[in-house]
């Protein structure tokens, strides 16, 4: 089975601080990606990754960066943490399969964060 | 960009049949995802649509139409453990990424 590990199930942060999220998947997948979930929102994709070292903006990258420096993990950073940027954070992997398709993401248990 | 449209919620009964629809509007439709989110846990994959037509997985099927932008999930037999949010999702290939409905809040009743 496909497992996919956020580093933190909770975390609490003060505004303004740095905040990192960790991701690791044990598959050998791909691609990575960063959402965040909201009621009545819902999952809204704030980046991505499909190789090392690649990165792409998603539908609200602001105030977000990532890093991915090994193919296995994917960080999500938070320059200066916001109160709204409080939410539910799922990190999710897939792989190519053959003529371009993408296998079903699978995610993470979520952190959720909040900053005060 | 991405249009997806979804009821907010629904109730059935236990033992009964429930469909759940899911139009939408996107650029570069490669094929649609269902997944099924419980309370306070990450979603999970229910299933996957390419070409038009269903798709059957035991209790659940997944029925797509490309031309009309439309899709939905059929939960047969439905249990208790069915209640949960089921989030419609399209793919778009050259992206790379899914596009996720606001999901639909399933409440199963006795």
């Amino acid at each position: 089975d496909v497992k996919v590990t956020q580093s933190s199930r909770y975390l609490v942060k003060r505004t303004g601080e740095k905040v990192f999220l960790e991701c690791v998947q044990d598959m050998d997948h791909e691609n990575m990606f960063w959402y965040r979930q909201d009621p009545g929102l819902g999952l809204r994709l704030i980046y991505f990754s499909y190789d090392v070292k690649m990165k792409e903006k998603g539908d609200i990258p602001e105030g977000y960066s990532v890093s991915r420096e090994k193919k296995e993990r994917f960080s999500l950073i938070l320059e200066s943490a916001s109160t709204n940027q409080t939410s539910m954070y799922l990190c999710a992997s897939s792989f190519i399969t053959g003529g371009g398709y993408n296998s079903p993401l699978h995610f993470g248990n979520g952190t959720r964060l909040t900053v005060t | 960009g991405q249009n997806i449209d979804q009821p907010t919620e629904m109730t059935a009964t236990e033992g009964a049949i429930v469909q759940i629809n899911c139009t939408y509007q996107t650029s570069g439709f490669n094929g649609l995802f269902w997944y099924q989110q419980h309370a306070g846990e990450a979603p999970t994959f229910l299933s996957y649509n390419v070409l038009d037509g269903l798709e059957e997985k035991g209790r659940f099927s997944s029925f797509l139409s490309r031309s009309k932008g439309y899709s939905y999930l059929l939960l047969k037999e439905l249990q208790m453990k069915d209640s949960a949010s089921y989030l419609c999702a399209p793919f778009t290939g050259g992206g790379n990424k899914l596009t996720f409905g606001t999901g639909t809040q399933l409440k199963v009743e006795l």
